[in-house]
């Protein structure tokens, strides 16, 4: 049993719509974190957040702690958002959930 | 200023060998963090040196070492090489001391192909 499942596990999406990808963690955490993955392997982080809701540019990225819980929202999609989604959680180590991968179509 | 710097970018070594990866963090931060992707999975968290001092580990197995240089970089081990190793093997770098509760940078990572 993976401590981070997300889903869904592939997306594809029309340029302007809006996405959410969901992420439920089963582990004590201090943190979660979103980050981005592009073909040829570099990873950025897109967010860490332990409550609430953070937004940057298009992104919108949100927690419940209580349910374990958290999405990342896209607003008004764009081909060059398409990657590959990962949520991770810090608690005693850094788990991983295998990624949401996201095609956008222009 | 230059971001988390790893070397070499691809490497192929044969079953049974011994290989060493290299990691240069962002200047300043003190902590480094290891972790292998197999291709289609998320990453899994090998490894975290703070001050050259190891403060985390996964569940890989004692093939796999690591240390941290007085300058703060640091050096993935990988002995006795099996087929099951080929991954990509990514370095982290944060300013704190722990993982949790500071943002990790990550580098452009490692491929490696045992054969």
């Amino acid at each position: 049993k993976n401590e981070v499942e997300q889903s869904p596990q592939n997306l594809t999406a029309q340029e302007g719509e809006f996405i959410t990808i969901n992420c439920s963690y089963s582990v004590g955490i201090s943190a979660l974190h979103w980050l981005q993955q592009h073909p040829g392997g570099g990873i950025v982080s897109l967010f860490m957040l332990s409550s609430g809701k953070k937004k940057h540019g298009r992104l919108i990225a949100t927690i419940n702690i209580q349910e374990k819980h958290s999405s990342l929202h896209i607003t008004a999609s764009h081909p060059r958002d398409s990657a590959v989604y990962i949520c991770a959680v810090t608690g005693n180590q850094f788990y991983f959930g295998t990624g949401t991968s996201l095609t956008v179509i222009p | 200023d230059a971001g988390v710097t790893q070397s070499p970018t691809h490497l192929i070594k044969t079953r049974g060998q011994h290989v060493t990866l290299r990691c240069s963090p962002i200047s300043g931060h003190k902590s480094v963090s290891w972790y292998q992707q197999v291709l289609g999975q998320g990453p899994q968290f090998i490894f975290q040196y703070y001050e050259k001092e190891e403060r985390g580990r996964g569940n890989f197995p004692d093939r796999f070492s690591a240390r941290q240089f007085p300058n703060y970089s640091s050096e993935l081990n990988v002995n006795a090489l099996l087929l099951g190793d080929s991954a990509l093997y990514l370095c982290a770098s944060s300013p704190g001391d722990r993982l949790a509760g500071y943002e990790q940078y990550f580098g452009p990572g490692t491929r490696l192909t045992v054969t």
